[in-house]
Parts: structure tokens; C-alpha cells; sequence
């Protein structure tokens, strides 16, 4: 069975430009997260959503940071305009139900902002 | 004070030896716990769930949960070479975001 799917699996850009990350969950989980993971903070959640609806964005950093997910097999996280403090290794993740079940991730994109 | 803390680590052990690995959380309330392994450049990968008090055995793992304590452990028998990695504890707390640990990097010496 396909994992989850994110792509690009590394991204180099300049500040100030656009960058959008994407993510294919596996089908059939209703929940996907979106994770920052730096040396410094750890893994951190971004936001999560339950059948393609958002339920929490209170970890988003700014407002230059947004996430959709316009069907149950794909969502993007975007930030614009970037900057190099945004550089880290963003993980997307899925599950099936909520609590009691375990998260299973992409292999991550790689992002470094000059 | 950090929602789920780990030993830091970093610990090494001889092939062959038990790795022992411990966890504490805050809240309370938490249900559902997590080990996922890490290996360097890769994403989390989910090793072992537990969620009533006791011991959990899969092979050469066991997690070990006490509620009572908010204490979770995970032990690594037989240590491998390939068990070299960066080990995460994860915790899903009443408002059922997981909350993940800082992480152990654990290094078996051949």
C-alpha cells in the first residue's frame, strides 16, 4: 500500500519567494497534519484537518504560512512570501480516526530559504 | 514545562545490551502513547503504540506505560546496530493533538 506522498522532497528558493508544499495521504484516512520539525523546536504541529476540513491552525507561525485541502487525497502548505527562518524539514502526516490511532508520515520536504 | 519530556540522550550502547529509553508527560488525561524511530535524514516512523497500564512486547521491543506515574518507557533488547537512531515519544493529550518529545538519539556500538 502507497504511503503518504509529499512532494518536493527538497526545495531551495530565495527570500521573498512563494513556496508550496504538497501532500497525498493515504487513502482513506480522514485526518491529516501538516508538522515543521527544526533542530531547535522539534516537531511541531502546523494544523490538521478532518475530512478536508481545517480544525486547528493555531500552530501556523504567521500568516504567511496557509494550508487547503480541497479533496480527501491532496492538500498544500504554502508560504508566502518566504524567509530564512522558514527553512526546515516540513513533514505531512495522516491518520484514521482521531486519538487512539497512530500517525503515520511522508518522508518530508526539505526546505532551505537563501 | 514541556508537555512530553525525554531523557536527552545521547545514549550509547553496546551491541547486544538493553537500551532503555523513558518518557514523562503532563497532562493527566493523556490516552494514547506512541514510540516512532527516526533514522537521520528520514521521516518518523511509528515502532510501537501502547494505551492501558503495563507492558507491550513486539519482537525486541517492549513499551511499558504507568498512567498513574504519566510515565511511559521503551526498551530495546538485544541492541542491533540498525537500532541506531533517534527515538520519539508521543503523546495524544485531552485536546487529542499528539505532542512529541524532544527525542533520544540512541547509538549501538558493533
Amino acid at each position: 500500500d502507497a504511503g503518504v506522498i509529499q512532494s518536493p522532497r527538497h526545495e531551495v528558493t530565495e527570500m521573498g519567494q512563494e513556496v508550496t508544499l504538497r501532500c497525498k495521504p493515504i487513502s482513506g484516512h480522514d485526518y491529516l497534519f501538516w508538522y515543521r520539525q527544526t533542530m531547535m523546536r522539534g516537531l511541531e504541529l502546523l494544523i490538521y484537518f478532518n475530512n478536508n476540513v481545517p480544525i486547528d491552525d493555531s500552530g501556523m507561525p504567521e500568516d504567511r504560512f496557509s494550508a487547503k485541502m480541497p479533496n480527501a487525497s491532496f492538500s498544500t502548505l504554502k508560504i508566502q512570501p518566504s524567509e530564512p527562518r522558514d527553512s526546515a524539514v516540513y513533514f505531512c502526516a495522516s491518520s484514521l480516526g482521531w486519538s487512539n490511532q497512530p500517525q503515520h508520515f511522508g518522508d518530508g520536504t526539505r526546505l532551505s530559504i537563501l | 514545562q514541556k508537555e512530553v519530556e525525554q531523557n536527552s540522550g545521547p545514549l550509547s550502547v553496546p551491541e547486544g545490551a538493553i537500551a532503555s529509553l523513558n518518557c514523562t508527560y503532563s497532562d493527566r488525561g493523556s490516552q494514547s502513547f506512541f514510540w516512532y524511530r527516526q533514522y537521520s535524514g528520514k521521516s518518523p516512523e511509528l515502532i510501537m503504540s501502547i494505551y492501558s497500564n503495563g507492558d507491550k512486547e513486539d519482537g525486541r521491543f517492549t513499551a511499558q506505560l504507568n498512567k498513574a506515574s504519566q510515565y511511559v518507557s521503551l526498551l530495546i533488547r538485544d541492541s542491533q546496530p540498525s537500532d541506531s537512531a533517534t527515538y520519539l515519544c508521543a503523546v495524544n493529550g485531552q485536546d487529542y493533538k499528539l505532542s512529541f518529545g524532544a527525542g533520544t538519539t540512541v547509538t549501538v556500538r558493533a
